[in-house]
């Protein structure tokens, strides 16, 4: 059974600081991580797709990294704003048509 | 652009009722997912689709559950006779299958109670 991990659960920042959080999975038989944020009473919306071991992505004030080899990726927010304020999740997903196994997330708070 | 549309985005019944939550997919999209999410377990996936036919229900909690996809526009996920444990938001989630590495598009969920 595959295992996706993030820490931390739960996260409380004032506006303004830069903080990351950690999506852990099995190295073996990688294909793809996902992430998606995910606003109260909302639906999850698509951040990433990562496949290659190195990359990185950026959307704004938003990047994130993967290492496949040592099975983790991290995901930044720079200056971080209440409007950041979400659910942070991570999947592995496989070839096209599959279903992602998700985490169970890291949920952000930013204080004004 | 319509995205993943799902009804009723919230139901409360009684235990021991049928609930039927509906899901269209973006057109387009011939891959339709199911998942749950509660507290304890975050979003896990009960039953996915291609092209119509589905391929994993083994995320399916019993025999109380079934889904069907009866055309690429349409799926259905019944719950008969529902139980108090089944109150959980229900998402539903398209893809195509026939282009690779892209994100599933999620829909707004049903949050469903049952009393």
């Amino acid at each position: 059974i595959l295992n996706v991990e993030q820490s931390p659960q739960s996260l409380h920042v004032q506006e303004g600081d830069s903080t990351n959080f950690t999506c852990s999975f099995p190295s073996s038989n990688f294909y793809a991580l996902h992430w998606y944020r995910w606003e109260t009473a909302k639906s999850p919306e698509a951040l990433f797709v990562m496949t290659l071991n190195g990359d990185e992505k950026k959307k704004g004030r938003i990047s994130a990294t993967l290492n496949t080899k040592e099975g983790y990726s991290y995901l930044y927010i720079k200056g971080s704003q209440p409007e950041d304020s979400a659910t942070y999740l991570c999947a592995l997903g496989g070839q096209a048509g599959t279903a992602l196994i998700f985490g169970k997330g890291t949920t952000l708070s930013v204080s004004s | 652009d319509a995205g993943v549309i799902q009804s009723p985005r919230h139901e409360v019944t009684e235990m021991g009722q049928e609930v039927t939550l509906r899901c269209k997919p973006i057109s387009g999209h011939n891959s339709l997912f199911w998942y749950r999410q509660t507290m304890m377990r975050g979003l896990e996936l009960l039953i996915y689709f291609n092209n119509n036919v589905p391929i994993d229900d083994s995320g399916m909690p019993e025999d109380r559950f079934s889904a069907k996809m009866p055309n690429a526009s349409f799926s259905t996920l019944k719950i008969q006779p529902s139980e108090p444990r089944d109150s959980a938001v229900y998402f539903c989630a398209s893809s195509s299958s026939d282009r690779e590495r892209q994100p599933q598009h999620f829909g707004d969920g049903t949050r469903l109670s049952i009393l």
